[in-house]
């Protein structure tokens, strides 16, 4: 079982839509999750970070984090063109020496 | 302030040669982290260290591949006798540690094995 799992996708909605990225992680210790945007060619940029249950806000972005389900979200309100990009969910072990990864995302926004 | 900067960006090598990359963390960062990514995929860990002290090795990552950290600041990583499946994206980030772990890339190396 990966440590991290995501939907590979590809993900397309229209622009001014909500995008929901979803992301399940095996080790149930895990005390810090992070969700970064990729563009193609180009290396992850940090977007979010959520450390307990609940959502967090910023912006257009929403995480929400479950842990009683293991399972940790992104919400991007308002859609933009620009936001079309592979999401990657990543969550540090419990053991804190590592970051593990998903697979990531692909997100199309379509003008 | 300047990020996570990583030298070369680009490196194209003959199968057999020895490559070396560069990492320079952002400042006062004591965490330092090398992942290779490869196209379609999400960065793989190859190593940790926490100051000069490398304290994770991902059961992976060959003997060909070392990283060093000397004096717990800038970090390369050597492949030795390249081979075409090391043809990857290498990514450095650093962090400040557990009171504050979000972890920041630098823009990575680009290595073709040809």
């Amino acid at each position: 079982q990966k440590e991290v799992e995501q939907n590979s996708g590809p993900l397309s909605v229209p622009e001014g839509a909500i995008a929901s990225l979803n992301c399940t992680y095996s080790d149930r210790g895990s005390q810090s999750f992070f969700w970064y945007r990729q563009y193609s060619g180009k290396s992850p940029e940090l977007i979010m970070s959520i450390y307990s249950n609940g959502d967090k806000e910023d912006g257009r972005f929403t995480a929400q984090l479950n842990k009683a389900s293991q399972y940790v979200s992104l919400l991007i309100r308002d859609s933009q063109p620009s936001d079309s990009a592979t999401y990657l969910c990543a969550v540090d072990t419990n053991t804190g020496n590592q970051f593990y990864f998903g697979t990531g995302t692909s997100l199309t926004v379509i003008p | 302030d300047t990020g996570v900067s990583q030298d070369p960006r680009h490196k194209i090598t003959k199968r057999g040669q020895n490559v070396t990359f560069r990492c320079d963390p952002i400042s006062e960062h004591n965490r330092l982290y090398w992942y290779r990514q490869t196209l379609g995929q999400g960065p793989e860990f190859l190593t940790y260290f926490q100051n000069e002290a490398q304290l994770e090795k991902s059961r992976l990552l060959s003997d060909r591949f070392s990283a060093e950290r000397p004096k717990g600041s800038f970090s390369t990583l050597e492949i030795q006798r390249t081979e075409q499946g090391d043809s990857a994206m290498y990514l450095c980030a650093s962090s400040l540690g557990q009171a504050s772990p979000q972890a920041f890339f630098g823009q990575g190396t680009r290595l073709t094995v040809v």
